[in-house]
């Protein structure tokens, strides 16, 4: 079984840049979650796609937006970078809420804006 | 509004010497309680679900309890190597969207 992972580990851009991160999900999982995890916070919800949909969002405004492959893969797109935006973005995917919900994490990314 | 908030902050403890983190929540219809531990710089590693009030789970040193109103982490003689942040998070109502508290800092010295 082939856990979940994220590319790339780090990345450094410049304010007002855009980003795209990219997520595989656990082998036999169709919905992906995206969080921003601030330094010494708990990781925020942004968004989950479910089977290529949007299935919810966080308070995150429209400059962040993502995106779900058939083979449930995702990306995060970032435009117009703000500084506040350096964190660790975290993926988990998980089998969706009606089937226990327990979402498994990506080692993350570590995005620094200067 | 749903929150979770988890104590203390951190955590300092001798190799051996037993003690528990708190995570309370605020959230309508509870649909699980999740654990996690997180190394630095790296994503949180899944611990346990618990589901309803007077459930129990265990694994290694760990055991998780959850109430109505809260859940805790007992760590029994706990190791270095069990030093992480431990962060809870409950999903908000009808959706997968996960709250997390800020976590407990827990550093365990030889």
């Amino acid at each position: 079984e082939t856990g979940v992972t994220q590319s790339p580990t780090h990345l450094i851009k410049t304010r007002g840049q855009q980003v795209t991160l990219r997520c595989s999900s656990q082998s036999g999982h169709n919905t992906v979650s995206w969080y921003q995890q601030a330094l010494g916070q708990g990781p925020q919800f942004i968004f989950q796609y479910y089977r290529e949909e949007e299935n919810g969002r966080g308070n995150f405004p429209p400059r962040f937006s993502g995106l779900q492959f058939p083979n449930y893969s995702s990306e995060l797109n970032v435009n117009a970078l703000e500084l506040d935006d350096s964190a660790l973005y975290l993926c988990a995917s998980s089998l969706g809420y009606t089937q226990g919900g327990e979402q498994y994490f990506g080692p993350g990314t570590r995005l620094t804006v200067t | 509004e749903d929150q979770v908030t988890q104590s203390p902050e951190a955590l300092r403890l001798q190799e051996g010497e037993s003690s528990s983190l708190n995570c309370s929540y605020t959230v309508s219809g509870l649909r699980g309680l999740f654990w996690y531990r997180q190394d630095p710089g790296k994503g949180p590693e899944f611990l346990f679900t618990l589901y309803s009030a007077g459930e129990e789970k265990e694994k290694e040193r760990l055991k998780a309890t959850l109430t109505k109103k809260e859940s805790f982490l007992h760590i029994t003689a706990p190791k270095p190597e069990d030093s992480a942040t431990y962060l809870c998070a409950v999903p908000v109502r009808n959706t997968d969207k996960l709250i997390f508290g800020t976590g407990t800092r827990l550093q365990v010295f030889p």
